[in-house]
């Protein structure tokens, strides 16, 4: 799986909107972007993917840039328990799926 | 529907001893994912299996891990001789689909194991 490139860390403030981004400038036509979450002792929880149009669900949305070089994951209305490590992985080989070090992403009341 | 079950939660062995790991998947999975994580650190990919196969183990250390997936019951992830290096949390996940890379995984709550 291609290489993606996230900032460490991230602080949001309670019920504001927070925009995580990641790069992926190796991507390929097939490489499907996935974001997962893992809360505090706890196993990783699917977020969203897609492969080129932004999507929505009651998660999240995900806005992917027209090169397909670059993806936000946008969380409309942060609340604590968003407070997690979110990574965001490149989707080719249909068995490993490779976390880097993710997002840790602080919500602040 | 009950999510990908991982039991036991927590799991203390001595140095020497054998671990067991079980994962049970989502009702309709028949694919299934083993990942470590190490204290401060990313998943690792460990091995993938569908029923009574093993069909990617290129993650798995050579030696003293083992994994299945029988035909009934759940799959096991079994180190023997754990060392204090085994010390990890482990994570199941599981698919429905082969070919999976255009869908979602769905994780277990994991295994912490701590070696003594």
């Amino acid at each position: 799986d291609a290489k993606t490139t996230q900032p460490n860390s991230m602080e949001s403030n309670e019920e504001e909107p927070v925009h995580l981004p990641c790069n992926h400038s190796t991507i390929s036509g097939t490489d499907y972007i996935h974001w997962y979450r893992q809360l505090p002792s706890q196993g990783p929880e699917y977020v969203i993917h897609g492969l080129t149009s932004n999507v929505n669900n009651r998660m999240a949305s995900l806005a992917i840039a027209e090169d397909r070089k670059s993806s936000t994951l946008i969380l409309h209305r942060a609340t604590l328990r968003d407070a997690a490590v979110y990574y965001c992985i490149l989707r080719d080989n249909n068995n490993d799926m490779r976390f880097g070090a993710g997002t840790r992403l602080t919500v602040k009341p | 529907n009950a999510g990908v079950m991982q039991n036991p939660r927590h799991l203390v062995r001595r140095r020497g001893q054998e671990a067991r790991l079980r994962c049970s998947p989502m009702k309709g999975h028949s694919h299934v994912y083993w990942y470590r994580q190490l204290p401060e650190e990313g998943l690792k990919f460990m091995v993938y299996l569908q029923k009574e196969n093993i069909i990617d183990e290129s993650g798995m250390p050579k030696e003293r891990f083992s994994a299945e997936f029988p035909k009934e019951g759940p799959s096991i992830l079994r180190i023997q001789q754990v060392v204090r290096g085994d010390s990890a949390a482990y994570f199941c996940a599981s698919s429905p689909l082969a070919l999976d890379r255009g869908s979602r995984r769905d994780f277990g709550p994991g295994t912490r194991l701590l070696v003594l």
